[in-house]
């Protein structure tokens, strides 16, 4: 069965560090993968995804996440982390071919340190 | 564009009663998904529609069930509720018919009593 995991359940850094959230999953062939965010009482912001091609995407707020096929990897990092970065982020896999489900990991508290 | 729509934000309900909540997709959008978020379970998908009929299922009893209407909008409905059913349910939506990208709700903070 699919899955994935998010080894954090909390990390704090300091405003200004360097930031590396780690996601693992577990699936047959290549999935598609994404990164949202949680504010408290929100619902979920797609930070960004990968389908294909190039391994390095981009996403909004500054954010960026690796795809390492090897280590079955989507960490997801932040050169300076900023005090409103402080929120849940999950990291998701689709199904290629089955529809629009995600399967979630359990997501990573992340604290700022001002 | 309006994003995701969700009502009520808020719901209270007592054990054995019913609840129905209400998502209204970003115009445009055919698919839209549902998912239950709890501290002990985390995120959890429900179901997904599109173009009205049910294209995928989580594993959830058969209390848990939901429709989807011509203009895409979208219910789902619990029935005989039971404590742990208190959650917040995120409705998803999405012009795509794979890949899984979605945008999401506020949500429905339900609490049964």
């Amino acid at each position: 069965a699919q899955s994935v995991t998010q080894p954090d359940i909390h990390i704090t850094v300091s405003e200004g560090a360097s930031l590396e959230l780690r996601c693992n999953y577990s699936y047959g062939a290549t999935p598609y993968l994404f990164w949202y965010v949680q504010s408290p009482g929100q619902g979920l912001q797609l930070l960004l995804k990968y389908f294909s091609g190039d391994t390095l995407v981009q996403g909004i707020k500054g954010f960026e996440a690796e795809f390492k096929r090897s280590q079955s990897s989507f960490n997801l990092r932040k050169p300076s982390v900023h005090w409103s970065d402080a929120a849940e982020y999950f990291c998701a896999v689709g199904h290629p071919g089955g529809g629009n489900k995600l399967t979630f990991g359990t997501g990573t508290q992340l604290k700022v340190e001002l | 564009k309006a994003g995701v729509t969700q009502t009520p934000r808020y719901l209270i309900k007592t054990r054995g009663q019913q609840v129905t909540l209400s998502c209204s997709p970003i115009s445009g959008h055919r698919s839209v998904s549902w998912y239950q978020q709890t501290p002990g379970q985390g995120l959890q998908f429900l179901f997904e529609y599109f173009s009205e009929t049910q294209r995928n299922k989580g594993n959830f009893p058969g209390r848990f069930s939901g429709r989807q209407f011509s203009n895409s909008r979208s219910e789902m409905n619990v029935s005989t509720l039971e404590l742990g059913d208190s959650a917040l349910y995120l409705c998803a939506s999405s012009d795509s018919t794979t890949r899984g990208e979605q945008f999401f709700g506020p949500g429905t903070r339900l609490t049964v009593l």
